[in-house]
């Protein structure tokens, strides 16, 4: 157990309406990562962060914004939710070099 | 891009067999680690490889690592209800970040 906690773990909204969803880790550890996971497409990644305010695009970020005020919670924003962004949200952090551990994950629908 | 392979898609077998899943890349790991996923949980980490051609094992499971560490498999021995789930291979080419399959989802029907 990494100490990974997700919120919330399932949330509806509407198209058009901001929604974020928060990751918090108990393990201060520098590297964490925001998922999404479809069917057909596996895991990809988002945005990740190697640091207070350090942070990068991964190969799906459009639409998504990223925030890491502190060690232990990195904030994921939809600054306007569409329907295509309806999937299941994970938040890993890097414990030892490579290896990922993962949260329980936030399911979102966006009608 | 790094794509990954993963094969195959599905695999349903009963109780008591055997089975071997694989995952395949074009270019060369640096690391690449086996995940399991169980229906509305998060991946869970089973196991990273590094060197080429190595073997680990995690009881009646089996991981090998290719010579060449484009290619990978998971032997599962004597396959239990337990053992159902989605089976993830995710790679490492030279940075941090884990590029992952697409997944091999694994029923074993009792």
């Amino acid at each position: 157990d990494a100490g990974i906690t997700q919120s919330p773990r399932h949330k509806v909204t509407e198209t058009g309406t901001p929604v974020t969803l928060r990751c918090h880790q108990t393990e201060n550890h520098r590297y964490m990562y925001w998922y999404r996971q479809d069917p057909g497409h596996g895991l990809r990644l988002i945005h990740y962060s190697y640091g207070v305010k350090d942070t990068d695009k991964g190969e799906v970020s459009d639409g998504y914004s990223v925030s890491r005020s502190k060690t232990e919670d990195f904030l994921l924003t939809l600054e306007s939710a569409t329907s295509s962004q309806t999937s299941v949200y994970f938040c890993a952090i890097t414990a030892d070099r490579y290896e990922q551990y993962f949260g329980p994950g936030t399911r979102l629908t966006v009608t | 891009t790094q794509l990954l392979e993963q094969s195959p898609q599905f695999l349903s077998i009963q109780e008591g067999e055997n089975l071997t899943v694989y995952c395949n890349s074009s270019s060369v790991f640096s690391s690449l680690q086996w995940y399991r996923q169980e229906p509305g949980e998060g991946p869970v980490l089973l196991v990273t490889v590094v060197t080429g051609g190595e073997v680990k094992k995690l009881k009646r499971l089996t991981f090998q690592f290719g010579d060449a560490r484009k290619d990978s498999s998971l032997h599962i021995t004597a396959a239990q209800p337990g053992d159902t789930g989605l089976y993830l291979c995710a790679g490492t080419f030279g940075n941090e970040k884990l590029t992952f399959g697409t997944g091999t989802r694994l029923t074993i029907i009792p």
